[in-house]
């Protein structure tokens, strides 16, 4: 069993829609977490970055955190065809060795 | 600023050969860590330098190495390649603290 588990999708949804994407983990150790977004042959770009349990608010992307039951989700907000994607979740505890998911495919379409 | 920018973007190498990928970080950014993209086993870590030292390192054979320079540039080498080397390697640049990092394009390697 991976550390990071992620649905790979893809996950089809009409602009305009509010779109859950979602990673669950099993180290109890990790305290840092990252949304990444991920364009077809591009690098990953860092989308959200929160620190512990919580939540997190940037513009139309919303970052929770549930380290009780291990489970992290990103909200993105009135979808856009531009939105779609790979979206990366990652993890770490004290170092910069990052953990990733396997990626969930976004779609968003017109 | 300019970002995380990675040389060369495309490599096709044949079994055997060795190949060099070299990574110019953010300014100011002293810690690089490598990344493989694979189809089947997603983002795997690599290696990561801080300061020309190799502070953490994933679970990859000793035919993969790096070094960092005197001006936080990364240089990784693959050795004897093999087929399953054939990859998207991520080079990521980050500040001393805290695990955000930023990504360059990535060198797609295709080993024949």
């Amino acid at each position: 069993q991976k550390e990071v588990e992620q649905d790979p999708g893809p996950l089809s949804v009409p602009e305009g829609a509010i779109v859950s994407l979602n990673c669950t983990y099993s180290n109890s150790a990790f305290q840092y977490f990252m949304w990444y977004r991920q364009y077809s042959r591009k690098g990953p770009e860092l989308l959200m970055y929160t620190y512990s349990s919580g939540n997190k608010e940037d513009g139309r992307f919303t970052a929770q955190v549930d380290k009780s039951s291990k489970y992290i989700s990103l909200f993105i907000r009135d979808s856009q065809p531009s939105d779609s994607a790979t979206y990366l979740c990652a993890m770490a505890n004290a170092g910069n060795m990052l953990t990733f998911g396997g990626g969930t495919r976004l779609m968003v379409k017109p | 600023k300019a970002g995380v920018t990675q040389t060369p973007r495309y490599l096709i190498k044949t079994r055997g050969q060795q190949v060099t990928l070299s990574c110019s970080p953010i300014s100011g950014h002293r810690s690089v860590s490598w990344y493989q993209q694979t189809p089947g086993q997603g983002l795997q870590f690599l290696f990561e330098y801080f300061s020309e030292t190799q502070r953490n390192k994933g679970n990859f054979p000793g035919r993969f190495s790096g070094r960092q320079f005197s001006n936080s540039r990364s240089e990784m080498n693959v050795s004897t390649l093999e087929l399953g080397d054939s990859a998207l390697y991520l080079c990521a640049s980050s500040l001393e603290q805290g695990p955000q990092q930023f990504f360059g394009p990535g060198t797609r390697l295709t080993v024949l």
